[in-house]
């Protein structure tokens, strides 16, 4: 089992569309989740920390369940611009690794 | 103003050749790290140092040396490069305690022909 798991996707969905991802992760000592977004043949670029009792940041909602060891991103009212590939990233406590997900790819349709 | 920077940008070499790529960062964290990221996309990360000091070198073959100057800077030098090794190479840092945000550099494209 992977560390860190995601779909793959393609998410393909029209523009004003709600759209969200899960990701699993497997150690449950994990301590620090985030959510990265990246751009092609650019670099990942932190989108938000995910805080246990969860947390929103304008269209971008993340969840925590620790019990069921996954993270959840939610984004309303999708933009052309928030096409790219999101990254689950976690860091299991007492370590400075960070283990990503492979991503999941979308893509907003005009 | 660019928080984590690394040169060159792109890089194109021959095999058996040596490269360096240099990292720097002004966020004044004390972690910095290097990940190589392949053509199906996947983000792995090789070595990290902090406070100058390696604390994570993962599985990677000893062609590739980091060295950590100060906490700053982080540089990767390649020796005999291989076909293999063309990818993106990244480098971030992150600081202990402040949520362990992690930021990237804008990424070194090396190409091995």
């Amino acid at each position: 089992r992977k560390e860190v798991e995601q779909d793959p996707g393609p998410f393909n969905v029209p523009e004003g569309a709600t759209v969200a991802f899960n990701c699993t992760y497997s150690n449950s000592a994990s301590q620090s989740f985030f959510w990265y977004r990246q751009d092609c043949r650019k670099e990942p670029k932190l989108l938000m920390s995910v805080y246990s009792s969860g947390n929103e940041d304008g269209r971008f909602t993340a969840q925590l369940n620790r019990a069921s060891q996954y993270i959840s991103l939610l984004i309303r009212d999708s933009k052309l611009s928030d096409s790219a590939t999101y990254l689950c990233v976690v860091r299991p406590g007492g370590t400075y690794k960070y283990i990503f997900g492979t991503g999941t790819r979308l893509k907003v349709l005009a | 103003d660019t928080a984590v920077s690394q040169t060159p940008k792109y890089l194109v070499t021959q095999m058996g050749n040596d490269k360096s790529i240099k990292c720097e960062q002004n966020l004044g964290h004390d972690t910095m790290y290097w990940y190589k990221q392949d053509s199906k996309k996947f983000l792995k990360i090789m070595f990290s140092y902090n406070n100058k000091e390696l604390i994570i070198n993962e599985t990677v073959p000893n062609r590739f040396s980091p060295k950590s100057p100060d906490k700053a800077h982080l540089n990767l030098h390649i020796n005999s490069l291989e076909l293999g090794d063309s990818a993106v190479y990244f480098c971030a840092s992150s600081q202990v305690g402040a949520f362990y945000e992690q930021y990237f550099g804008p990424g070194t494209r090396l190409t091995v022909t």
